[in-house]
């Protein structure tokens, strides 16, 4: 059974700090990973997916990279804003038939302060 | 256009009820999702929609929880005789098919009192 973790749970740093968000998985015959935004009393928001086959994607200030071989991937956030504080949840779906059904970790809480 | 949208966005129950959760999709995706994040969680997979077929329900707890999607869009999810443990946030999402990315609405917070 694949099982996600992430690491840290919560993070807290000043404006303008560059900062990343670790992700592990354990079962390494995946389909893909995303990276998703949680913003309180609202839906997921996807920040950026990742297919198996790819290293890395870039959107804006944010970069993600997969090692999927090690099971890890992470979030990078460059020159952190207040208004990326949320949580970030980071998904992964198996290769296998049912790539569709998405396995979620715990997520970061992450808080930039002004 | 629109997102996915869910109602009602809060339902206070209490335990042995019936209630119902509505999602109305995105336009002209056939593939629909219900998650349930319980507090300090992640969200896991309940079911998973084709058109109007339920081809994944692997993920629902037990037989009081329901989902049906009679016309291939709105999809209605099911509880019955609820207990202190379904309180969670349930969320909505679709896809135009299973390998797209998903969508996600603002869910549905249930409190079963």
């Amino acid at each position: 059974k694949q099982e996600v973790t992430q690491i840290p749970a919560a993070l807290s740093v000043p404006e303008g700090e560059n900062l990343v968000l670790n992700c592990s998985f354990t079962d390494s015959a995946i389909y893909n990973l995303q990276w998703f935004r949680q913003d309180p009393g609202k839906g997921l928001t996807s920040l950026l997916l990742i297919q198996s086959s790819q290293r890395e994607q870039t959107s804006g200030r944010l970069n993600a990279s997969l090692d999927k071989s090690s099971g890890r991937s992470t979030l990078y956030i460059a020159a952190s804003q207040p208004g990326d504080s949320a949580t970030y949840l980071c998904a992964v779906s198996n290769s296998g038939g049912s790539n569709y059904k998405l396995t979620f970790g715990k997520g970061t809480l992450l808080t930039v302060n002004p | 256009g629109a997102g996915v949208s869910q109602t009602p966005s809060n339902k206070v129950t209490e335990k042995g009820k019936y209630v119902e959760l509505r999602c109305d999709p995105i336009s002209g995706h056939t593939a629909l999702y219900w998650y349930r994040q319980s507090l300090g969680q992640g969200p896991e997979f309940l079911i998973y929609f084709q058109g109007t077929g339920a081809a994944d329900d692997s993920g629902l707890p037990n037989d009081r929880f329901f989902a049906v999607r009679p016309e291939g869009s709105v999809s209605t999810l099911k509880i019955q005789r609820t207990e202190r443990g379904d309180s969670a946030v349930y969320l909505c999402a679709s896809s135009f098919g299973p390998e797209d990315t998903q969508y996600f609405g603002p869910g549905t917070r249930l409190t079963v009192l």
